[in-house]
């Protein structure tokens, strides 16, 4: 069971617009993080926040722009992506952050940028 | 750069075989779990394994976390069709550093 939503969970964009991704949480989580899953590597973890505020963020392009208004909501907010930017991007939240916890994952949003 | 190494990549085999999973890596980590994915869906968490040695079983299956605590497996006894999906292994090496494994894809034929 997941209380994890993603929306939208298919994107079509051009190199020169500006979408974003919005997860949710409706599980009294502290910690929400955002991932890349492309298809010939492993699943990468792009952002972490962690009571609001980041602690994380593993080098990724600044076309990517992360935003977490309150503890249940994460947005990730693309503009000027390139096509290797497409991939499922997935979203999850955990209670702490810490090492151990489980990590519930959104379905994610399939991107594709032509 | 820090990398878990799975294998097989893909496995098919016929309803009722046993298989096991690997997930190797030069880095000792804090912990260790295991997910599975199926398609159009994010990974679901299996199980976490802390302690070097440490076995756990989830009915059919049975993780095993190496004793450096660097390596880890998936045994799955008498595989059923419900079982197929992505396996992957992800590593703890602090808060909030998590390394995921290149994947397994596991396709259980009836």
């Amino acid at each position: 069971e997941t209380g994890v939503t993603q929306t939208p969970r298919h994107l079509v964009m051009g190199m020169t617009n500006k979408k974003s991704l919005k997860c949710e949480q409706h599980l009294g989580h502290n910690a929400m993080y955002w991932y890349k899953q492309s298809a010939k590597k492993p699943l990468e973890l792009m952002f972490v926040y962690n009571f609001k505020e980041q602690t994380e963020n593993n080098s990724v392009p600044s076309r990517f722009s992360p935003e977490c208004p309150n503890s249940s909501h994460l947005f990730l907010h693309l503009h000027t992506l390139q096509p290797e930017d497409s991939a499922l991007y997935l979203c999850a939240s955990s209670q702490d952050g810490t090492p151990e916890e489980t990590q519930y994952f959104g379905p994610g949003t399939r991107l594709l940028v032509l | 750069t820090q990398l878990l190494e799975q294998s097989p990549q893909f496995l098919s085999i016929q309803e009722g075989e046993n298989l096991t999973v690997y997930c190797n890596s030069s880095s000792v980590f804090s912990s260790l779990q295991w997910y599975r994915q199926e398609p159009g869906e994010g990974p679901v968490l299996l199980v976490t394994v802390v302690t070097g040695g440490e076995v756990k079983k989830l009915k059919r299956l049975t993780f095993q976390f190496g004793d450096a605590r660097k390596d880890s497996s998936l045994h799955i006894t008498a595989a059923q069709p419900g079982d197929t999906g992505l396996y992957l292994c992800a590593g703890a090496t602090g808060t909030y550093k998590y390394i995921f494994g290149t994947g397994t894809r596991l396709k259980v034929l009836a």
